[in-house]
Formats: C-alpha cells, sequence, structure tokens
C-alpha cells in the first residue's frame, strides 16, 4: 500500500507566476489535510477536504491560495502571484476518517522555493 | 481553538540517556494526542499516539504519557539512539494543531 504521494518534490518559481502542488492520499482515505512549514518552524494547518468538499480553510491566506480534491485524481494546492514568503514546505496528509481522532499519514513534502 | 506548547525547543542527550519532550494543551474537549518524528527532509511520521481513556502508552523504547487534569503529555525515549536524532512534534485532537517543535540530537 503506498504511502501518500507528493509531486513536485521541489519547485522553482518566480515571482508573480502560479505554483502547483499535487498529492494523492494513500489508498482508501478519503480526507485530505494541506500544511506548510517555514525554516525552522512548525507545521501550520492551512485546510482540509474531502472529495468534492472543502471542510475548514481557516488556516489558509484568503488571496492567491486555493484548494481543491476533486472526485477523481489528487488534491492541489494552488498558488498564484506567488512572493517570496510564499517560499515552505508543503506538507500533504490523508487520514481514512475525520480527522479529529484519526491518524493523519503525511506525504514527503513539496519545497517551494520563490525567486 | 486549541493552543499547544511544545518543550524544550532544543534538547541534546548523550547516546543511552532518556530524553522527555513536553507539550501543554488548552482545550480540555481534546482526546487525541499524536507524537511525529521528522527527519531533515523528509515529512511527519506518526511515532506514538494515544488517547484521552488511558494515561500511558509504551511501545519498546517510546512511550507516551497524558495527565488530563493538568492539561499536558510528554514523550520519553530511553536507551538512546543516534538514529533517533530528529525534530518531533506533538499535536492535540484535530492535529490541526501542533507544538512548534523539539529538536532532539542524540550525541554519540
Amino acid at each position: 500500500n503506498a504511502g501518500v504521494m507528493q509531486n513536485p518534490r521541489h519547485l522553482v518559481r518566480r515571482r508573480g507566476q502560479e505554483a502547483r502542488l499535487r498529492c494523492s492520499p494513500m489508498k482508501g482515505h478519503s480526507h485530505v489535510y494541506w500544511y506548510r512549514q517555514l525554516p525552522e518552524e512548525g507545521l501550520k494547518f492551512m485546510v482540509y477536504l474531502q472529495k468534492e468538499n472543502i471542510i475548514d480553510e481557516s488556516g489558509m491566506p484568503k488571496e492567491r491560495f486555493s484548494a481543491e480534491f476533486p472526485k477523481e485524481g489528487p488534491s492541489i494546492l494552488r498558488i498564484q502571484q506567488v512572493v517570496r514568503g510564499d517560499s515552505a514546505a508543503y506538507f500533504c496528509a490523508s487520514s481514512t476518517t475525520q480527522g479529529l481522532t484519526d491518524t493523519q499519514y503525511f506525504g514527503p513534502g513539496t519545497r517551494l522555493t520563490v525567486l | 481553538g486549541e493552543n499547544v506548547e511544545q518543550h524544550p525547543s532544543t534538547l541534546s542527550v548523550q547516546e543511552g540517556d532518556s530524553a522527555v519532550i513536553k507539550c501543554t494543551y488548552s482545550d480540555s474537549a481534546s482526546n487525541y494526542f499524536p507524537w511525529y518524528k521528522q527527519e531533515l527532509g523528509k515529512g511527519p511520521q506518526l511515532i506514538i499516539d494515544i488517547r484521552s481513556n488511558v494515561g500511558e502508552k509504551k511501545d519498546q523504547r517510546i512511550a507516551v504519557t497524558l495527565n488530563k487534569t493538568a492539561k499536558h503529555f510528554s514523550l520519553h525515549i530511553t536507551e538512546t539512539q543516534p538514529e533517533d536524532s530528529a525534530v518531533y512534534f506533538c499535536a492535540a485532537t484535530g492535529q490541526f494543531y501542533f507544538g512548534t517543535g523539539t529538536s532532539l540530537t542524540v550525541i554519540p
């Protein structure tokens, strides 16, 4: 059973470009979570999704950031018009049921660098 | 919302000694407390978790204790080895709230 997969593992963008980060949850998992980790800092929750639904996006910036988890295919975290402050590691996690008491399994992360 | 504090931020121990990392939380409704280990360049990996209906859980060299009254829980690593060197994160309930991490260094 493959773990959570994220791609690309490394992404370099220039200021003003768009970044698309992909996450394929573990087989059988229908809940996906995105976190951001700045250098030397902890994990900050961004958004929680189920298939075709955004459940909680309280941690996501109101502008330039969006996330989706379509019926088919991976979950996508999209950052428009990237700025240097967006440089971070973005982690995706998945779980089988609602996350409050269920274990989340993390992917290897996508390291975004904005030049 | 939940607030999770983690201490210490850095910890160095000699190989073979024990390491203890502590977390406190604010929401008395929290009932699930996982611990994750993150190695350099990798994603966090679950190492142990505890639910509010038990006070202690052990898995080989790793143990977690929970004091619901005082709202704190701790990770204990015994007989530390160099490969235990990593950043450790605690989390509470929804796992939307992580501690700030403890960088553990085990000195051979």
